[in-house]
């Protein structure tokens, strides 16, 4: 196992709510990602952090925003849930800096969410 | 843009026969890829990378995947399959284009038959 923490493993929601997931990366990474993974697919980027930035983005709107505090951890939020927002979300932390681009990412167990 | 396109959903092997699962990728810079695993109800688990090294690259477990430019593929192979390789199997790029990405394929559901 990794050494990638994520609260809560479970959460249940109701439409129009919104929601903060946590994360805590492995010790000496400085770069979190995350992912949303729908049921049967695979994960969809959402975003990344790093050096408290986010540094690149995909296709999700701006109701889904984070953070990275000066420890690395992370948080996702969530405004405005919809039905089609329940998924697994992933975080993965990484270590980026000098030549080491593009490192390998080691993910978390994830949070399932449900939006009743 | 970057894609990735993972050329079978599903693939059935016997154990003790070899394994390809397909990828094909694009990308506009030098990207990175990974093949990642993921079996029920656990987490996802790094295989291989190639970061522009070696364009044979050896990762956990006896895969392999061999990087080629020309023809934007990244296939894994294993040379014997074991029952525990059953498992759901994802291709991933990652680059800098537009800001960084990392992009997942849909995923290869590997079957292994006894």
């Amino acid at each position: 196992e990794t050494g990638v923490t994520q609260s809560p493993t479970h959460l249940i929601k109701t439409r129009g709510q919104q929601v903060t997931l946590r994360c805590s990366s492995q010790s000496g990474h400085n770069t979190v990602s995350w992912y949303q993974q729908a049921l049967g697919q695979g994960p969809q980027f959402i975003f990344q952090y790093y050096r408290e930035e986010e540094n690149g983005r995909g296709n999700f709107p701006p109701r889904f925003s984070g953070l990275q505090f000066p420890n690395y951890s992370s948080e996702l939020n969530v405004n405005a849930l919809e039905l089609d927002d329940s998924a697994l979300y992933l975080c993965a932390s990484s270590f980026s800096g000098g030549s080491l681009r593009y490192n390998e990412q080691f993910f978390g167990p994830g949070t399932r969410l449900t939006v009743l | 843009a970057q894609s990735v396109t993972q050329l079978d959903s599903h693939v059935s092997v016997s154990e003790g026969t070899p394994v390809l699962l397909r990828c094909n990728y694009s990308s506009s810079y030098s990207p990175s890829l990974f093949w990642y695993v993921q079996h029920p109800n656990k987490g996802l688990q790094l295989l291989l990378k190639y970061t522009s090294a070696a364009t044979l690259v050896k990762g956990i477990n006896g895969f392999e995947a061999e990087f080629k430019k020309s023809e934007t593929s990244f296939h894994l192979t294993k040379p014997s399959a074991h029952m525990s390789d059953a498992a759901e199997y994802f291709c991933v790029v990652s680059d800098i284009g537009g800001g960084f990405k990392t992009i997942f394929g849909a995923g290869t559901r590997l079957f292994v038959k006894a």
